[in-house]
């Protein structure tokens, strides 16, 4: 039972535009979302959260936002670049039932120049 | 401040073999969560360690175990290992439980376990 999913596994953008990744799932507990970038030969990297008490999170060129009643959340990043190119991952904890992530299967971002 | 280091980068075992991995958390973390990753899918949870106790647990079969050692290092092991075991083991650690703000896990490089 996948209950995070990232429907597109890859995406290619040109430098400079906006990149928008998403992020579904079906945990209506899930109360902490996550977004993580992974480079090959790397572990994943922690770039932006938001609780489910938020719509919207932004930290510089990145922002999520997130969608309860869809049980959506998406990351933008603003502009572009080609050192942006890796996986996403989007995440999702429910702390009334335990901490643990769950992560989805990722998206493959290519920032062309 | 170090970062989360696992030991051994790369292995490469046989069928019927079992192996422990090592992770070194980052100083002051003292949760530590293993996953594994392998092609296709996401980050699969295998559990987490907190105060040398198992908090959490995934959907893996026993011959996969861990522990944790008082100065918050964990090592996972896998016993009577199967082909389908070849993945990325990633570490992460965090100040407290995972999942919470203020608790964002940070990863290791990953050790690459290959069955042959």
């Amino acid at each position: 039972d996948q209950q995070v999913k990232q429907n597109s596994p890859s995406l290619s953008v040109q430098e400079g535009r906006i990149s928008i990744l998403n992020c579904d799932y079906t945990n209506s507990m899930f109360d902490y979302f996550l977004w993580y970038k992974k480079y090959p030969a790397e572990g994943p990297t922690f770039l932006i959260s938001i609780s489910s008490i938020k719509d919207k999170n932004e930290d510089g060129r990145f922002t999520v936002f997130l969608n309860k009643s869809a049980k959506h959340l998406s990351l933008h990043i603003v502009p572009s670049q080609p050192g942006d190119s890796a996986v996403y991952f989007c995440a999702a904890s429910a702390r009334t039932s335990g901490s643990r992530l769950t992560f989805g299967e990722g998206t493959q971002l290519t920032v062309n120049p | 401040k170090a970062g989360v280091t696992q030991t051994p980068r790369y292995l490469i075992k046989t069928r019927g073999q079992q192996v422990t991995l090592s992770c070194s958390p980052i100083s002051g973390h003292r949760s530590v969560s293993w996953y594994q990753q392998t092609p296709g899918q996401g980050l699969q949870f295998l559990f987490e360690y907190f105060s040398e106790t198992q908090r959490n647990k995934g959907n893996f079969p026993g011959r996969f175990s861990g522990r944790q050692f008082s100065n918050s290092r964990s090592e996972m092991n896998v016993s009577t290992l199967e082909l389908g075991d070849s993945a990325l083991y990633l570490c992460a650690s965090s100040l407290g439980l995972a999942g919470g703000p203020g608790n964002e896990q940070f990863f290791g490089p990953g050790t690459r376990l290959t069955v042959l």
